[in-house]
């Protein structure tokens, strides 16, 4: 049972180029969320999806889209690169109700 | 929406000892009540959490209390050893939301 799976674990951009942040989860839970996590800073909620089809903004979306096709997966796209997104990326899943957030392992993203 | 205060904002504390991370939230109408501990490098994970019917909980040297009047929560770690040192989030969320919303976090060392 892996729970929350995040890839790439490492990665290395360059400004202005684009990628996708995978998030897979195994929990059958509806609720899916990203955030990041500069150094030494909180946790700051980019995007967050209720189900399949359904996704709506946190409080830092600007320079990132996401879609919600299936239950389980939940992409995060960032679509022109800046220095600014470097960052720790983590996904994180809960169920209905009052049901805690599980968190995946995150992903390492570095802009130069 | 909620806001979520934490303090302090750094905790240093001798092997054995207590220590006590108080958080304050403004929506009376949040009902949840999580707490996540942070290693170095890694994800945070859930320790404990409190719903809004109970006052107190606790799990071997860990507990959480609840003021709802007052609009507080704090964590208590007893007899603490080198493995706490961390960074601990508090978190509330409303009944009428999907949304976590972080405290700032506390960097708790433990002293040898």
């Amino acid at each position: 049972n892996a729970g929350v799976t995040q890839t790439p674990k490492f990665r290395i951009l360059k400004i202005g180029q684009s990628m996708t942040l995978q998030c897979t989860q195994d929990m059958n839970h509806n609720y899916m969320y990203w955030y990041r996590q500069d150094p030494g800073m909180g946790l700051k909620l980019i995007y967050y999806s209720v189900g399949a089809g359904i996704t709506d903004k946190g409080e830092v979306p600007n320079g990132y889209n996401v879609s919600r096709s299936t239950t389980e997966d939940f992409p995060l796209r960032l679509e022109l690169a800046a220095p600014s997104q470097t960052s720790v990326y983590f996904c994180a899943v809960s169920g209905p109700s009052n049901q805690p957030q599980h968190f995946g392992d995150g992903t390492r993203l570095s802009i130069l | 929406g909620e806001n979520v205060e934490q303090h302090p904002s750094t905790l240093s504390v001798q092997e054995g000892d207590s220590a006590v991370i108080k958080c304050t939230y403004s929506d009376s109408a949040s009902n949840y009540f999580p707490w996540y501990k942070q290693e170095l490098g890694k994800r945070p994970q859930l320790i404990i959490d409190i719903r809004s019917n109970v006052g107190e909980k606790k799990d071997q040297r860990i507990a959480v209390t609840l003021n709802k009047t007052a609009k507080h929560f704090s964590l208590h770690i007893t007899e603490t050893q080198p493995e706490d040192s961390a960074v601990y989030f508090c978190a509330a969320r409303a009944f009428y939301d999907y949304k976590l919303s972080f405290g700032a976090g506390t960097t708790v060392t433990v002293r040898a």
